[in-house]
This record gives C-alpha cells, sequence and structure tokens, in this order.
C-alpha cells in the first residue's frame, strides 16, 4: 500500500513552453500533497505545500507565477512549471500524506530537462 | 539555519559491516523521525521512523536509535549489502504544525563495497 504515482517520469521541452506534471496517490486519500526540487547530490527542497481544495502554500524564494500547483482532489495534485526555461532543469518530487496520519510518501519524481 | 544536521556525508562500509549515520536535530516540537533511502533517479523511499516515545526501533537489519535528551538518532544498518548502496536521508516534523512538513538532513551518500 501507500503508493505515490507521479508521470512523466522524463520531460524533454523547449525553452518557453509548460510543463505539467501529475502526482497521484493511489491506494489513499491525501489531505496534504508536497513538491521537492531536488539538485544532483542535494537535499530536497520543499517548493509548496497544498492541501486539497485549498491554494498552495509557498516556500520562500519560490516564484507562485512560476510553478502552478492544483490539488482539485484528494488523490490528484499537479504542478505546472510555466515558460520553463534552462535554470528550470532539475528534479522534481511529490510527495503525499495521508489522512491524519504524520507520514510523507513519495513519488518516483520527474526529470525535467528545458532545451 | 539547518535545523537537522546528518553525518557524515559519505560512508564506505565493507559488505557484512555495519553502517552508521548520524543526525542531530534542534526543534524540541518534532515528534516524527523518519528516515528515507533514495537511489539515483528515484523518489525517496521510507525506510523506518520513530517517534519519541521509544529509544529504539528496529525493522529487520535496520535500526534507528534515539536519544531524546541529547537531541539525536541514528540509523544503524546491520550486515551491510552491495544493494544498500544509495543516498540516506534523516528527517523531522511535528505533528499538526505547518501542514507536517519535513525537515531534512543534506544526506549520506554510502557505498558498500563487496
Amino acid at each position: 500500500g501507500a503508493v505515490v504515482s507521479q508521470h512523466p517520469s522524463r520531460v524533454i521541452c523547449k525553452s518557453g513552453t509548460s510543463v505539467k506534471i501529475e502526482c497521484r496517490s493511489l491506494d489513499f486519500q491525501a489531505t496534504t500533497m508536497f513538491w521537492y526540487r531536488q539538485f544532483p547530490k542535494q537535499s530536497l527542497m520543499l517548493m509548496a505545500t497544498s492541501n486539497e481544495g485549498s491554494k498552495a502554500t509557498y516556500e520562500q524564494g519560490v516564484e507562485k507565477d512560476k510553478f502552478l500547483i492544483n490539488h482539485a482532489s484528494l488523490t490528484l495534485s499537479t504542478l505546472t512549471v510555466t515558460s520553463a526555461h534552462p535554470e528550470d532543469s532539475s528534479f522534481y518530487i511529490c510527495s503525499a500524506r495521508p489522512l491524519a496520519k504524520n507520514i510523507q510518501y513519495f513519488g518516483a519524481g520527474t526529470r525535467l530537462s528545458v532545451l | 539555519q539547518q535545523q537537522v544536521k546528518q553525518s557524515p556525508q559519505s560512508l564506505i562500509v565493507q559488505k557484512g559491516g555495519i553502517s552508521i549515520i548520524n543526525c542531530a536535530y534542534e526543534n524540541t516540537a518534532f515528534d516524527y523521525f523518519p528516515w528515507y533511502q533514495q537511489f539515483p533517479g528515484k523518489g525517496p523511499a521510507l525506510l523506518i521512523a520513530i517517534r519519541p516515545d521509544v529509544s529504539e526501533k528496529k525493522e529487520g537489519r535496520f535500526t534507528i536509535s534515539f536519544n531524546k535528551s541529547a537531541k539525536q538518532f541514528s540509523l544503524h544498518i546491520m550486515d551491510s549489502q552491495p544493494g544498500d548502496s544509495a543516498t540516506y536521508f534523516c528527517a523531522a516534523s511535528m505533528s499538526g504544525g505547518s501542514n507536517y512538513k519535513l525537515t531534512f538532513g543534506k544526506g549520506t551518500l554510502l557505498t558498500v563495497n563487496p
């Protein structure tokens, strides 16, 4: 149990285009979903926290207009990188927290490469 | 301000040996301490977790030791295997606070030589 599916696993796009990443909790309802960014050989950096039906809470320094987060249901959150540029190339990972539990389960990550 | 300090940054162990990774935290409100294992190009996988009401938790070859007074916790991997080679992250969070956000350590790259 506790499977989080993240799609796509890898995406290559041209500079200026937008990319959407999906995060789904397959066998549980997620009160909260989190979006992280990870640079090579570094730890996970929290970008934003989203609760179903509410606006996402962004960490300091993260551009909310650049990284749009939608959490439309208790099993789905999406991250859209708008007008992507090469500096947005990174490994993006989502996690989901089940209802009434203090545990986070992570997706497999999405490797974004912006040309 | 780094709230969870993890050491060592990298660790090399021979097959069959014991791998030990240490973490120290500052926020006494933390009440959940998980360890995650991450292989290259993959998301972190929850390995084992502990809450401050116990001093030790064991699951198979993996053991967490927790010292509340010292604000430290550690991961012990017994009989380390080459397949354990990965990056390990400790983390901490507090129930109900800030949506249960995890604060991560910087990670330890473990290499187990055959």
